[in-house]
């Protein structure tokens, strides 16, 4: 079964600094790997997604990812952050062959940015 | 578009006490899934739809859990009798994935909050 792992469950860090949220999943064959952030009170909104092609995936708000196939590795970063950007963020994946798209969600990194 | 919708959005029961929770997902999205998020926690498959089909519940507490999906669209999830360890957000989400094909993006819904007493 897969599992995924985010290796920091708080990160704090001050406006306009750069972040970095990092999420390593149990190997398979074939990887989907996903992004998302939920606000308080919210569900959950699909940042980016790696699907195939380039490793380096692109999503909303400024976030970015690279996928790291030898390392087992999709982290988020992104250049500067934004108040706004407080919320938790969750890394999660699809195994490769499963039909219907199970995500495997980790536990989630709550980021806070302070001013 | 409108997204999914859920309600209720809170909820409070007593244990013992049953309750439901209805989700209608973006129209034309053939698979509907619902997960549990516990505090702390990222969440968890209970149950996933395709149309009105149950493609997988392997992970849903089927002596107090049960969820039906009429007619491929909306769809009820149901707890009798709850547990204390029950009290957490119930989360709808739909795709448009099938058969393997798509782009794999869900769409989740606000969620329901339940606390049992």
């Amino acid at each position: 079964a897969q599992s995924v792992t985010q290796l920091d469950s708080q990160v704090p860090v001050f406006e306009e600094a750069p972040v970095e949220l990092r999420c390593n999943y149990s190997s398979s064959v074939s990887v989907y790997l996903f992004w998302y952030v939920q606000y308080p009170n919210q569900g959950l909104q699909l940042l980016l997604k790696y699907l195939s092609g380039s490793t380096l995936v692109k999503g909303i708000n400024g976030f970015e990812a690279e996928f790291n196939k030898s390392q087992t590795s999709f982290h988020l970063r992104k250049p500067s952050v934004h108040i706004s950007d407080t919320a938790e963020y969750f890394c999660a994946v699809i195994a490769g062959g499963t039909s219907y798209g199970k995500l495997t969600f980790g536990q989630g990194t709550i980021l806070t940015v302070h001013p | 578009e409108a997204g999914v919708a859920q309600s209720p959005r809170y909820k409070i029961i007593e244990k013992r006490q049953s309750v439901a929770f209805w989700c209608n997902p973006i129209s034309g999205h053939a698979t509907l899934y619902w997960y549990q998020q516990i505090l702390g926690q990222g969440p968890k498959l209970l149950i996933q739809f395709q149309n009105n089909g149950v493609v997988d519940d392997s992970q849903l507490p089927k002596d107090r859990f049960s969820a039906e999906r009429l007619k491929g669209v909306d769809s009820t999830l149901k707890i009798q009798p709850a547990k204390l360890e029950d009290s957490a957000v119930y989360l709808c989400a739909s795709s448009f994935t099938r058969m393997g094909a798509g782009n794999y993006e869900q769409y989740f819904g606000p969620g329901t909050r339940l606390t049992v007493t």
